[in-house]
């Protein structure tokens, strides 16, 4: 059973406009998020975390959004540029020393110059 | 600047071979952990490790083990490589704790392939 959920396998922007990507999860444990960005042949670097106590988080070009009730953050990329194009995959985990994270199957994102 | 190496970038195996695919980081984590990536199935949590000579079976266990002899190093074992075990190997490290600490950081990967 897949608890976190990216149901749209991939998404093409247009250079300079908003890029907005979705996660739905199902275990109400969880409380921590984390958005990875993977270039092919690399490894995912860490984009940007929200914990549950917050409701969004921004750094610089990128916004998390959490809406607690609806199971659902989302990630915004404003302005989206061709350097974002990559998988982007969401990740979750409960509260505690345990710090496995449950990660969903990934989106990639296209920007198109 | 935090850094996970792995011992290969590519590798090319025959079935029924015994491989071994390294990692280490260096910034004194105590949690390891060996991931796949595979096409249209995201990153699948093989094995991970809280401390040293300690682990614990992730999502898909079967046919891989893992060893950790030093708190910097974890090991993945393919006992028998098998066509099915081609894949992009991921390992990951992160501190022991709470909030910032579920962050984990990764190494570039090994993509294996076995023919």
């Amino acid at each position: 059973d897949q608890q976190v959920k990216q149901n749209s396998p991939s998404l093409s922007v247009q250079e300079g406009r908003i890029s907005i990507l979705n996660c739905d999860y199902t275990n109400s444990m969880f409380d921590y998020f984390l958005w990875y960005k993977k270039y092919p042949a690399e490894g995912p670097t860490f984009l940007i975390s929200i914990s549950s106590i917050k409701d969004k988080n921004e750094d610089g070009r990128f916004t998390v959004f959490l809406n607690k009730s609806a199971k659902h953050l989302s990630l915004h990329i404003v302005p989206s540029q061709p350097g974002d194009s990559a998988v982007y995959f969401c990740a979750a985990s409960p509260t505690g020393a345990n710090s496995k994270l449950t990660f969903g199957k990934g989106i990639t994102l296209s920007v198109r110059p | 600047d935090v850094k996970v190496t792995q011992s290969s970038r590519y590798l090319v195996k025959r079935t029924g071979e015994k491989v071994f695919l390294e990692c280490v980081q260096d910034m004194d984590h105590e949690n390891m952990f060996w991931y796949r990536q595979d096409p249209g199935l995201g990153l699948r949590l093989i094995y991970f490790s809280y401390d040293v000579k300690m682990k614990e079976k992730g999502d898909i266990p079967e046919g891989y083990s893992v060893s950790r002899e030093k708190k910097e190093r974890f090991s993945l074992i393919l006992e028998s490589a098998s066509t099915n075990q081609t894949s992009m190997y991921l390992c990951a490290s992160s501190l022991f704790g709470q909030g910032r600490g579920n962050e984990q950081f990764f190494g570039p990967g090994t993509r294996l392939t076995v023919l």
